[in-house]
């Protein structure tokens, strides 16, 4: 079932730029890129999703590489309260299987003060 | 604007009992899907709802059954509960028609003893 490949873990250190990698060499030009995070004891919380262009929002930004084999979630000021895991997801997009997110085990990271 | 509830949040069951969970979707969603989160890994989906019909269902028994109300709301029905039900249960919504970002609440911690 796995689509994507994710470190399972990385530190950053507070007000550095986080940058969580993610390889989906296997997408298809029919799914989008997801991320999530999960902080403990909450439910996850959508971040962003892209196609093929780079996406940016009051969260993070998305980059996505021309061939769409990999993506990196760029957190650029990281605070304490962006220790979680994190999660890439490829969804597709039509309403098949939409609903049916993968999450694998995702990316722990760590925010040091 | 309220976004996923669920409740309960937390519950005990002895092994062989029924459990029923609760989620309202946020405003202006009409599809539900419950996930199961086990320690430690990510979440699994169990089944989506979407006009009151079970739409797409994850590798889970029949022992596993739901339910949708005409006010979007939904119900997640387990029966039997076994040890290894123990776990995280998610819900997310989202608008059926847009495949927009699903959203998830907190989640409802069942504990199986």
């Amino acid at each position: 079932d796995a689509k994507t490949t994710q470190p399972p873990s990385m530190d950053c250190a507070e007000g550095r730029a986080a940058n969580l990698p993610c390889n989906h060499s296997t997408i298809s030009g029919n799914e989008y890129v997801y991320w999530y995070r999960q902080i403990h004891s909450q439910g996850p919380q959508y971040i962003i999703h892209g196609l093929k262009n780079n996406e940016t929002n009051e969260m993070a930004s998305l980059i996505i590489t021309e061939d769409r084999k990999s993506s990196t979630l760029i957190l650029p000021h990281a605070t304490l309260r962006d220790t979680a895991v994190y999660y890439c997801i490829v969804r597709p997009r039509s309403q098949t299987g939409a609903n049916n997110l993968f999450f694998g085990t995702g990316t722990r990271l760590t925010v040091i003060p | 604007d309220a976004g996923v509830t669920q409740s309960p949040t937390h519950l005990i069951k002895t092994r062989g009992q029924q459990v029923t969970l609760r989620c309202s979707p946020k405003s202006g969603h009409d599809t539900v899907s419950w996930y199961q989160q086990a320690l430690g890994q990510g979440p699994q989906f169990i089944f989506q709802y979407y006009e009151e019909e079970e739409r797409q269902r994850g590798n889970f028994p029949d022992r596993f059954s739901g339910h949708q109300f005409p006010n979007y709301s939904s119900e997640l029905n387990v029966n039997a509960l076994l040890l290894g039900d123990s776990a995280l249960y998610l819900c997310a919504s989202g608008i059926e028609a847009a495949n927009s970002p699903l959203h998830f609440g907190n989640g409802t911690r069942l504990t199986v003893t």
